[in-house]
């Protein structure tokens, strides 16, 4: 299985500062056949189902605000929220399906400081 | 506008069956692949199934295979979840999602659209 690793599991961050999370997986998520990382990120806010943010590690979601970014490639990625929102509390997971199972990182809890 | 609703969830006893249904409207359902996906109490998220939108591709995690049966009713945008032989592990909130498919790979990927989800307590 493609182990997910996310890091810090969580962090505060002051109003309209940045949020960087971090996504490891344990081999590459590369795509060989369309050159594309197979890795997507997902928010979930307290009591409701994850959100799709963020697919092929850089494509954001119809409807999905420009302050949130993903990059990375191979094995580490990274997710960026930028101008931090008080909507934007969440617990944010990535989820590579580059292999099944589909696999998840544990989650980075992101609160306001 | 999308809509998954899920239901058949409750308290179930170590050993017994359960049988979760998504209802689907909003899209054109039998288009698209779908998974089911799990939440342990205060845990992170755990793909369960995917079944492609032809029933052609399904796929289970290693640790409900042999016990769980995933299905699609394509003209009533039905997708289900049979569950046999529960266990206390399988304690979780379940969601339905609308997932994109690989179809070079035959791999499901993201999923797009999820439901609220329904709770299955093993517990005796």
């Amino acid at each position: 299985d493609v182990v997910m690793t996310q890091y810090p599991g969580s962090l505060a961050v002051s109003l309209g500062e940045r949020a960087t999370i971090h996504c490891k997986s344990s081999q590459s998520v590369l795509s060989s056949s369309n050159n594309k990382n197979s890795l997507a990120w997902y928010q979930q806010k307290s009591g409701q189902p994850p959100k799709l943010l963020i697919y092929w590690a850089s494509v954001r979601e119809s409807g999905v605000p420009d302050r949130f970014s993903g990059s990375g490639s191979g094995t580490d990625f990274t997710l960026t929220i930028d101008s931090l929102q008080t909507a934007d509390l969440a617990v944010y997971y990535c989820q590579q399906y580059y292999n099944i199972p589909l696999t998840f990182g544990g989650g980075t809890k992101v609160e306001i400081k | 506008e999308v809509h998954l609703a899920e239901s058949g969830g409750g308290l179930v006893q170590p050993g017994g069956s359960l049988r979760l249904s998504c209802a689907a409207s909003g899209f054109t359902f039998s288009t698209y692949s779908m998974n089911w996906f799990r939440q342990a109490p205060g845990k992170g998220l755990e793909w369960v199934s995917f079944i492609s939108s032809s029933r052609f591709s399904i796929y289970y995690a290693d640790s409900v295979k042999g016990r769980f049966t995933i299905s699609r009713d394509n003209a009533n945008n039905s997708l289900y979840l049979q569950m046999n032989s529960l266990r206390a592990e399988d304690t979780a909130v379940y969601y339905c999602a609308r997932g994109w498919y690989d179809i070079v790979t035959g791999y499901p990927d993201w999923s797009d659209q999820w439901g609220q989800g329904t709770l299955v307590t093993v517990s005796s």
